[in-house]
């Protein structure tokens, strides 16, 4: 089954208004990361969370990270119509190669 | 140069159809990755190659092939697909593989359609 499990599932905002989507997890991880997916296309990443921190900053990209509760959380402050987008956590089980995908959350915002 | 280029962009091909997908990176990364994407899916990962070896095959059937020809080139080799084969089909690379902290760059995508 899939690593990540995320909500909400699909968020409408308006312009200017803040999005908060969440992952769970279910076993331990090394890393956690966030990635945005425009319709159709390839995957960007967007910021990478070691199990060791708590919390990270990109411009408008607040992510936090709980490994006692194995959640994340994404918050884009003062969306913009181009923040339109599928967002997903990715975390790679302890020890593998792997990156499991979470169920990700779409995200409309209204111009 | 940041970035994964994959061809073709779109491919329709019947289940008789021998075709191959191919993916590029010139990052000098070691380890390159397939992912197939249903519509509303979150990525599957298939393969992973880690110096060139592959190192992870997630149980996917034999009618898919993948190859490394050298630390730049990525094939995905297909033969003998179902319609339910159909999906947007991910390459991905990263600067190494295992443990550690690896972002991962991704391609545009090849959307397959078997018909």
């Amino acid at each position: 089954s899939q690593q990540g499990e995320e909500d909400p599932q699909a968020l409408s905002i308006q312009e200017g208004e803040n999005a908060t989507m969440n992952c769970s997890y279910k076993t331990s991880i090394n890393n956690l990361q966030w990635y945005r997916q425009n319709s159709g296309r390839g995957l960007v990443h967007l910021i990478l969370i070691r199990s060791n921190e708590r919390e990270k900053h990109s411009g408008r990209l607040r992510v936090t990270l709980d490994t006692s509760k194995k959640s994340s959380s994404l918050l884009i402050t003062a969306s913009r119509a181009a923040d339109t987008a599928s967002y997903f956590c990715a975390t790679d089980a302890s020890g593998t190669y792997k990156y499991i995908f979470g169920t990700g959350t779409r995200l409309k915002v209204l111009a | 140069d940041t970035e994964v280029t994959q061809t073709p962009k779109h491919l329709v091909m019947g289940m008789t159809n021998k075709k191959s997908l191919k993916c590029e990176q010139h990052m000098g990364h070691r380890a390159m990755y397939w992912y197939k994407q249903k519509a509303k899916k979150p990525p599957e990962l298939m393969f992973v190659y880690s110096y060139e070896k592959l190192s992870i095959n997630e149980s996917v059937p034999s009618r898919f092939s993948p190859e490394c020809p050298n630390s730049s080139l990525l094939n995905l080799h297909l033969h003998a697909l179902q319609p339910e084969d159909s999906a947007l089909y991910l390459c991905a690379s990263s600067q190494g593989a295992g443990t550690g902290s690896w972002e991962q760059y991704f391609g545009p995508g090849t959307r397959l359609t078997v018909t």
